[in-house]
């Protein structure tokens, strides 16, 4: 079937403006997290939506990100007035309710 | 210090080697044990998955869980060109966060 898409798969933009990443996850999965991969380090963690639970925000780097994922599916994570340390590749992965997680193929996010 | 400590590498092997990759850990609550390969510019796949000590076998790939020692290895039987990748190494307590390691890039020449 179906795996986690991402859009869009590459993203250059200027410093101090807002980006948008979106993430749609594989139908059926309770869970949906974020992570971020910065070139030479390891996946760092950024949030997790779990159904109708809050959500666990403890990863994110500073107010400027937010998520949000409506109706239970699809979700966008949002950067404000970006950084050029924002640039990285932002990875979604969404998991079932007793299983691990399954990666999209994340955005390349560039700030110039 | 990190939560999960793995070798950046780059790892060259010839092709036909048996390739073993090691990550340690501080954290004794982990419970469940994930390797994953990472293509060039592509996400995340899962290739082993474990939850208690011991061994898994799937084909050329075994893991390996040692709780007692807090070290996990993944061992590739017959390694071809195309096994070629960066392998990162993920654990988690429950169904909370998973935690990584820094991945190694593992490079089998023909």
């Amino acid at each position: 079937g179906a795996g986690v898409s991402q859009s869009p798969s590459n993203k250059v933009t200027e410093k101090g403006k807002d980006v948008e990443l979106r993430c749609d996850p594989i139908s059926g999965h309770t869970a949906l997290y974020w992570y971020r991969q910065s070139l030479g380090q390891g996946l760092e963690f950024l949030i997790y939506f779990q159904g109708n639970s809050a959500p666990d925000k403890s990863g994110l780097p500073s107010d400027r990100f937010s998520a949000e994922r409506t109706g239970g599916s699809v979700s966008t994570l949002t950067i404000q007035r970006t950084q050029q340390e924002d640039s990285a590749v932002y990875l979604c992965a969404s998991r079932p309710s007793t299983d691990t997680q399954y990666f999209g193929p994340g955005t390349r996010l560039t700030v110039l | 210090q990190k939560e999960v400590e793995q070798d950046p590498g780059p790892l060259s092997v010839p092709e036909g080697a048996i390739v073993s990759l090691n990550c340690t850990y501080s954290n004794s609550a982990f419970q469940y044990f994930m390797w994953y390969r990472q293509y060039s510019r592509k996400g995340p796949e899962l290739l082993m998955y474990t939850y208690s000590s011991g061994n898994k076998e799937d084909g050329r790939f075994t893991a390996q869980v040692d709780k007692s020692s807090k070290y996990i290895s993944l061992f590739i039987r017959d390694s071809q060109p195309s096994d070629s990748a960066t392998y990162l190494c993920a654990m988690r307590k429950g169904f909370q966060k998973l935690v990584f390691g820094t991945g190694t890039r593992l490079l089998v020449s023909p």
